[in-house]
């Protein structure tokens, strides 16, 4: 059966600070992969997927950047965080473009 | 889907009684529907989907929806509701076109409050 998962669970970043957030998936090929941010009452945005290794589609301009080393992985990271970058961040993946499966989440706080 | 609509951000509802949410979305081409529900500071968990056949689906934990094409809505339904079912419930739409189907659009959520 397919797993996935993603650490670390919570964070708590001063502003300015660097971000790696990372997601992988077990049991499955080939799937595609994305991560979405919860800000309080503003439900789910779409941040980034990927098809593929090394394929990467960004749908919000940001400071947030995500890359895919390995089929299975997929990395969130930021250079210099926001206070605005706070939330709960989700990680999914899905066969095609049908129904995601996702992670558990990790919370993250920019102070 | 142009967009996905959740009516209500808040349900407060007693243990025992039914309960409705509500998703309306806009589109012009056929679409796949599903429903997920999140706990607190967990992920989405898939509840249920519509793909094709019958327009109503159910889930294992006693929830159903049912898909209506002219009215463009899959609402969720369930005739007693248990205080465990407190939870966020998330619509979320994917679009078929060009023989290609699109990335889930997601409503803003409906907070289901059961009270004892």
């Amino acid at each position: 059966s397919q797993t996935i998962h993603q650490w670390p669970a919570t964070l708590v970043q001063p502003v300015g600070s660097p971000l790696s957030l990372e997601c992988t998936v077990e049991g499955t090929s080939n799937p595609n992969l994305y991560w979405y941010r919860q800000a309080a009452g503003r439900g789910l945005q779409l941040l980034f997927y990927s098809v593929g290794i090394g394929q990467i589609s960004s749908e919000v301009p940001q400071n947030l950047s995500a890359s895919r080393p390995q089929d299975w992985q997929f990395i969130l990271s930021s250079k210099k965080l926001l206070l605005s970058d706070s939330g709960f961040y989700l990680c999914a993946w899905s066969l095609g473009a049908g129904e995601q499966y996702f992670g558990p989440g990790t919370r993250l706080t920019v102070t | 889907a142009q967009s996905v609509t959740q009516l209500d951000s808040q349900v407060p509802v007693f243990e025992e009684a039914p309960v409705e949410l509500r998703c309306n979305y806009s589109s012009s081409v056929s679409v796949y529907l599903f429903w997920y529900v999140q706990y607190p500071n967990q992920g989405l968990q898939l509840l249920l989907k519509y793909l094709s056949g019958s327009t109503l689906v159910e889930s294992i934990n006693g929830f159903e929806a049912e898909f209506n094409k002219s009215q463009t809505s899959f609402h969720l339904r369930k005739p007693s509701v248990h205080i465990s079912d407190t939870a966020e419930y998330f619509c979320a739409v994917s679009e078929w076109y060009g023989g290609s189907q699109g990335n889930l659009i997601f409503g803003k959520g409906t907070k289901l409050s059961v009270k004892p």
